[in-house]
């Protein structure tokens, strides 16, 4: 693994469905983000980890749900999912290393929920 | 949280060189200013950071006046490889709550 990666790269998922997006990354990162995509609001964050161990709430974080057991790993879970929140979904990482502000993206996953 | 006001699109052609302008009159103290650019179907891909005065990397310069209400992206002599979505965004860190916003349209035509 180099980077970012997600999984799964699309998915369309029926109403009311529990659904975890995955999101691994082998940078050794302290903070990583979810962050969802619709056309015209531009990304929006919904939960982020400072460190393992710790979540907190991004700017739309009501029906999502993340847990950070270890360094590498941050997956999103949607218990039930509703119709709006068919949008694609990205999660990004940064270190201590990096520039302040700047996060690594994987490469998203296309979520439709019908 | 800062919030950061940018222009929806813009149109440019190759060769010339593009500067793109977002306002953030609220950015706080400790606020760092940056940009990302995104390509259709890809997750943001930082371009450059700065605080105040300049900042110039290999891809791009940022222009930060001294009162840090606004900066200016400039992309020297664009190509059609550079359309793509330019977000401007003002936060620090821990925290990463980076608000996104918009972003402006880059198209870039022959």
């Amino acid at each position: 693994i180099a980077g970012i990666t997600q999984a799964p790269t699309s998915q369309i998922l029926a109403a009311g469905r529990r659904m975890t997006l995955r999101c691994t990354q082998d940078m050794r990162h302290n903070a990583m983000y979810w962050y969802r995509q619709d056309l015209g609001l531009g990304l929006r964050l919904i939960h982020y980890s400072n460190t393992a161990g710790t979540t907190g709430k991004g700017e739309v974080p009501d029906g999502y749900s993340v847990s950070r057991a270890n360094t590498d790993d941050f997956p999103l879970t949607l218990a039930s999912a509703v119709p709006s929140q068919t949008s694609v979904y990205f999660c990004a990482s940064s270190g201590f290393s990096s520039n302040y502000n700047e996060q690594f993206f994987g490469p998203g996953t296309r979520l439709t929920v019908l | 949280l800062a919030k950061t006001t940018q222009p929806i699109s813009m149109d440019s052609y190759e060769g010339q060189e593009v500067n793109i302008t977002c306002s953030h009159n609220n950015i706080a103290t400790n606020d760092y200013i940056t940009w990302y650019q995104q390509f259709p179907s890809q997750g943001p891909r930082f371009i450059i950071q700065g605080y105040k005065t300049k900042v110039t990397n290999e891809v791009a310069s940022l222009f930060i006046p001294a009162d840090r209400k606004s900066s200016t992206l400039s992309l020297p002599r664009v190509s059609l490889s550079d359309t793509a979505v330019y977000y401007c965004l003002v936060g620090d860190v821990p925290g990463g709550k980076l608000i996104f916003g918009q972003g402006t349209e880059l198209s870039v035509k022959p």
